[in-house]
């Protein structure tokens, strides 16, 4: 079945400082990718996200790009901020008719000032 | 736009009682989804609706957990009776079709003790 494993926090990392936080998958087919944010007290947002092989998503400054080879989608800013501070969920659909979504089980990210 | 609203946002009960949890999805929105997210775990979700036709209950424990969406709008998660491992906060979520984005509502906490 499909399956993300994302790398485990917490991640703690001072201001302006770059962030990596690591996700691999296994899936059927051809998924599209995402990367969820989801801030204290708050839903999941959508940050970003990638529908084929080689596709860069990007949002408020954070990337991932779709690498098929090593089934990997990583998310990456080149400086954080204090509220960045949130918890990131990668995650793929299964593709098809049907939306569905797995996710990782998450990694908080704190910044301090 | 209004986003997806769900009640109550908190609920503590005991073992064995049962509970209900509202959602109203964004409008216009034919796909709404219920998720479960334990502490410290990525969403799993329960059960999606298209329109008010269930897609996919796949995770959903039929035995105590259900799920009705009558008119097409709003949506109710029930359970009955609760158990210590139901508690988690339960997301919905909705999107415009069953390819589309899904946006989240913030959630609600359930305690079972």
């Amino acid at each position: 079945g499909n399956s993300v494993t994302q790398m485990e926090g917490p991640v703690t990392l001072s201001e302006e400082a770059f962030l990596t936080i690591n996700c691999t998958y296994t899936a059927t087919g051809y998924p599209s990718l995402f990367w969820y944010v989801q801030y204290p007290g708050e839903g999941l947002q959508l940050l970003l996200k990638a529908t084929k092989a080689d596709d860069k998503g990007s949002n408020k400054g954070f990337e991932a790009t779709y690498r098929k080879e090593t089934t990997s989608f990583h998310l990456e800013k080149g400086s954080v901020q204090v509220s960045d501070s949130a918890v990131y969920f990668c995650a793929l659909n299964s593709g098809g008719s049907n939306y569905k979504l797995t996710f990782g089980k998450g990694t908080l990210l704190t910044v301090n000032p | 736009e209004a986003g997806v609203a769900q009640s109550p946002r908190y609920k503590i009960i005991e073992k064995r009682q049962s509970v209900a949890f509202w959602c109203n999805p964004i409008s216009g929105h034919a796909t709404l989804y219920w998720y479960q997210q334990i502490l410290g775990q990525g969403p799993k979700l329960l059960i999606q609706f298209q329109n008010n036709g269930v897609v996919d209950d796949s995770q959903l424990p039929k035995d105590r957990f259900s799920a009705e969406r009558l008119k097409g709008v709003d949506s109710t998660l029930k359970i009955q009776p609760a158990k210590l491992e139901d508690s988690a906060v339960y997301l919905c979520a909705s999107s415009l079709d069953a390819l589309g984005t899904q946006y989240f509502g913030p959630g609600t906490r359930l305690l079972v003790l």
